[in-house]
């Protein structure tokens, strides 16, 4: 049974600092991972999708990596701002999704 | 495009009750689910359907029914509402499960079930 995990739980960064989240999987035969953004009583926006046959996909200071034969994948943000204060998800599959428990980010000023 | 829609972003509901959780997308997407969001616990499926006519159990279907009938609708139905359905819903919809692309999400509906 696939299993997704992030770690932390939780991060608090001064503003600038660029930063990595962590999502792991158990099961290496995935088809897509995707990164999504979730701020507080509102619903998931799309950030980054990796195909399976991907290494990394970037979108402006974002840039998401996987590693299937580690089960990883990463999602950098640089430069942060106070904006991108919200939890981030990551999940596995096309589809049917499997999510992982999420990172809530908090950038202060 | 409206993207995904949900009603009523707010129920409040008596052990019991029954209701129906609305879910319409205009981008002509073969594909719909249905999550719920619980504290710890992430996002896990509840249904889908991979297009008018056809559905299929996700994760945790207990409690549940869904039809769909045509391609812009998938409602979510609690047939007997019970405290451990408190939770946040989310209904998605894709271009089709398999073809690579993002998934949309709705706004979320809250339940609180007493």
């Amino acid at each position: 049974k696939q299993e997704v995990t992030q770690i932390p739980a939780a991060l608090s960064v001064p503003e600038g600092e660029n930063l990595v989240l962590n999502c792991s999987f158990t099961d290496s035969a995935i088809y897509n991972l995707q990164w999504f953004r979730q701020d507080p009583g509102k619903g998931l926006t799309s950030l980054l999708l990796i195909q399976s046959s991907q290494r990394e996909q970037t979108s402006g200071r974002l840039n998401a990596s996987l590693d299937k034969s580690s089960g990883r994948s990463t999602l950098y943000i640089a430069a942060s701002q106070p904006g991108d204060s919200a939890t981030y998800l990551c999940a596995v599959g096309t589809g049917k999704l499997i999510f992982g428990q999420g990172t809530t980010l908090q950038v202060k000023p | 495009n409206a993207g995904v829609t949900q009603t009523p972003k707010f129920q409040v509901l008596k052990t019991g009750q029954s209701m129906t959780l609305q879910c319409a997308q205009d981008m002509n997407h073969e594909y719909m689910s249905w999550y719920r969001q619980d504290p710890g616990m992430g996002l896990r499926l509840i249904h889908y359907s991979v297009g008018a006519g056809i559905t299929d159990q996700g994760e945790v279907p207990n409690g549940y029914n869904v039809s769909r009938s045509t391609t812009e609708d998938f409602p979510l139905r609690l047939l007997s509402a019970a405290p451990s359905q408190t939770s946040v819903y989310f209904c998605a919809s894709q271009t089709g499960q398999g073809a690579p692309g993002s998934q949309y999400f709705g706004p979320g509906t809250r339940l609180l079930v007493l």
